[in-house]
Order: structure tokens, then sequence, then C-alpha cells
């Protein structure tokens, strides 16, 4: 079945970039998204990209896909204290809304200052 | 917009009694609404998907006896844990799609609630 991986844990540096990292198996994806959870919270959409884009910018966001190695990442520059969250890694197969999403495991982000 | 609230955001109970979650999408029409639980440091399982007016479809190992979920109107739907055993303190979260685009994007994407913590003592 699809599986989605991530490493489990981040230390970053205040001011530093960070980079998340995220591999899946599914190759039908058609969407790869990111969503980050703060403490007792539910998830927040951060960014999305389209299987058939290579990258996607969105301010302090990077998102780069390689589709031939399956392997996502975002790129958050300039990384704050609030960035301090779980960061998980998510792709669906299909187009519509009523498609599920496979979650990985998460990415505990720490910023330290 | 897209908002998504669920209710209550943390029950605790006695062991062997029901809990009943709701999940409503708040301005807008969800046709699907997705419910996930999570267990401490771990990620989202999904443990069904369900669709207005009709059954709901549950993932590989989840009891549906267990967990009932009703979806009786386009901004609601209901997950009940039936006879709840500590085994079964988590934390529930819904999901919800739009049944019309709200935006370019939002036609693919699911929007979050909060989260439920239930506690079974």
């Amino acid at each position: 079945g699809e599986d989605v991986e991530q490493s489990l844990f981040l230390s970053v540096r205040e001011g530093d970039s960070s980079v998340i990292n995220c591999t899946y198996t599914d190759s039908s994806s058609t969407y790869l998204y990111w969503y980050k959870q703060e403490p007792g919270a539910g998830l927040q959409l951060l960014t999305y990209i389209f299987s058939n884009m290579d990258m996607k910018q969105d301010q302090r966001l990077t998102v780069l896909l390689n589709k031939k190695d399956k392997h996502l990442s975002l790129r958050i520059a300039d990384t704050q204290t609030g960035d301090s969250a779980i960061y998980f890694c998510a792709e669906k197969d299909g187009y519509g809304g009523y498609n599920k999403l496979i979650f990985g495991a998460g990415t505990r982000l720490a910023v330290h200052p | 917009g897209a908002v998504v609230s669920q209710h209550p955001s943390w029950v605790i109970c006695k062991s062997g009694t029901s809990v009943k979650i709701e999940c409503r999408s708040l301005d807008f029409q969800a046709t699907t609404m997705f419910w996930y639980r999570q267990f401490p440091k771990q990620s989202l399982m999904l443990m069904a998907t369900s669709n207005e007016g009709s059954k709901a479809t549950y993932e590989q190992g989840v009891e549906k006896d267990k967990f009932l979920i009703n979806h009786a109107s386009l901004t609601l739907s209901t997950l009940t844990v039936t006879s709840a055993h500590p085994e079964d303190s988590s934390f529930y979260i819904c999901s919800a799609s739009p049944q019309r685009a709200l935006s370019p994007s939002s036609y693919n994407e699911q929007f979050f609630g909060p989260g439920t913590r239930l506690t079974v003592l």
C-alpha cells in the first residue's frame, strides 16, 4: 500500500533555514501537501504542490518535488520560534475532495535561539 | 472561510460509557468528511470516510460497531465511541472536503477541525 516517510526530528537555530524531507511510494500521487500542527491543535495546511510541478514558493516556504525519486521537501527560510511545531507530509491519489490523504509520521521542528 | 469546528474539544468519561463527537463545517457544505485518530507523538490514522446520506467507509482494522459515524447533513458528521475503554483514549480529528470549490485550490483540500481529546478512565 501507499507509504509516506519523514524524519522524526529537526533542530535549527532561529534565523537559519529548515529543510524537512519526505519520501512517498505511491507513483499515482496527484497532490502532495505540507501541514503544520501546533500542540493540542488540528492541522493547518501550509502549502501543496501538484505532481507535475517541480517547485513551488510561497513567501518563506519553498516546496521541492523530485517525482522520479518520490522525494518532497519543505524549506522554511529565516526560521522563527513560532515555526516550532510538527510538520506532516501527506499525499493524495486522485483529484477529488473525497480521495483520502496518506500522512507521514510528522517531523517535530524545534527552533532554538 | 472554510472553518471546521469540533465539539467537545475535550471529554473525560468513565469506561463503558458512550461519547459523541461532532464535526461541523461552519461556512461551507461538505460532501465528504473524514475521521482520524492520533496517538501521542504519532501521525494521523484515518479511521473512516463519511459521505452525506450514505454509510461510512471504514479503514481496515477499525471496528464500525464501536466507532459509529453518522453524516446526516452537508455540514455535520458525528462520531460515537461506544462502550469506551481506556485504550480508546486518543485525539480525534475530523476534516471536511467542500462540495464546491471555495477557491482554485480548495476542491482538493481537506479542512481540519481543532480535534477532540478523549480520555477514558
